[in-house]
């Protein structure tokens, strides 16, 4: 397997853009994580879906991020309009259940000027 | 308070020494990971456990449930294990994760 499968690798990006992260988790997990890590706060777990349901979105910053699974195999999430302060490393991970171990993907590192 | 402590912050160490990494929480939680990220930037999981201990190859994880404490021991440390090492703990049925600051390893040949 292919593992968790994030892109872009990196972005750059000037304030007021959209951004759009994308994740294929591992086949066969029903849990999708999205963190997001700084420096200031490290890792902060910003939504999780199950079974491609939104479960917790509490970590999710503000009204100006968005997260979508619309099928087992693909999410997003998404910043609009975006701000210097959302620049960080956003990781996705998947299990096969919501309280398994997790797998990482290689993370986005987003920057935006 | 954070409600996942770990010490030390940093931790530099001679190639052979016996490393010990420690994770106190204050939560109720079903299990605690152990995370593993390297200068790169990948995040890799270690150990999952919610009681007893685990190991694997020269890491071993601990977890006390009633004193909320969990340790994770490197043996005959090498300077490949230079990583930072996180501690995050899940409560009760839910995936929502709650990570510690990290501990910064440096190994030295």
């Amino acid at each position: 397997d292919a593992g968790v499968i994030q892109s872009p690798r990196h972005e750059v990006t000037e304030m007021g853009q959209e951004v759009t992260l994308r994740c294929k988790p591992i086949s066969g997990h029903n849990s999708l994580f999205w963190y997001r890590q700084t420096m200031m706060r490290g890792l902060e777990l910003l939504i999780y879906f199950n079974n491609n349901v939104p479960i917790d979105d509490s970590g999710m910053p503000e009204d100006r991020f968005s997260a979508k699974m619309p099928n087992a195999s693909f999410s997003t999430l998404k910043i609009q309009p975006s701000e210097p302060r959302d620049s960080a490393v956003y990781f996705c991970a998947s299990s096969f259940l919501v309280n398994n171990e997790q797998f990482f993907g290689p993370g986005t590192r987003l920057t935006v000027l | 308070k954070n409600e996942v402590e770990q010490s030390p912050q940093n931790l530099t160490a001679q190639e052979g020494e016996f490393i010990t990494i420690n994770c106190s929480y204050s939560v109720g939680i079903s299990a605690l990971h152990w995370l593993q990220q390297h200068p790169g930037g990948g995040i890799v999981s270690l150990f999952m456990l919610s009681s007893g201990k685990k190991k694997h190859g020269r890491l071993i994880a601990t977890i006390n449930i009633q004193e909320k404490h969990s340790s994770l021991h490197i043996t005959a440390s090498h300077p490949r294990d230079s990583a930072v090492y996180i501690c995050a703990v899940a409560g009760g049925s839910q995936g929502n994760l709650i990570f510690g600051k990290g501990t910064k390893l440096s190994v030295k040949p």
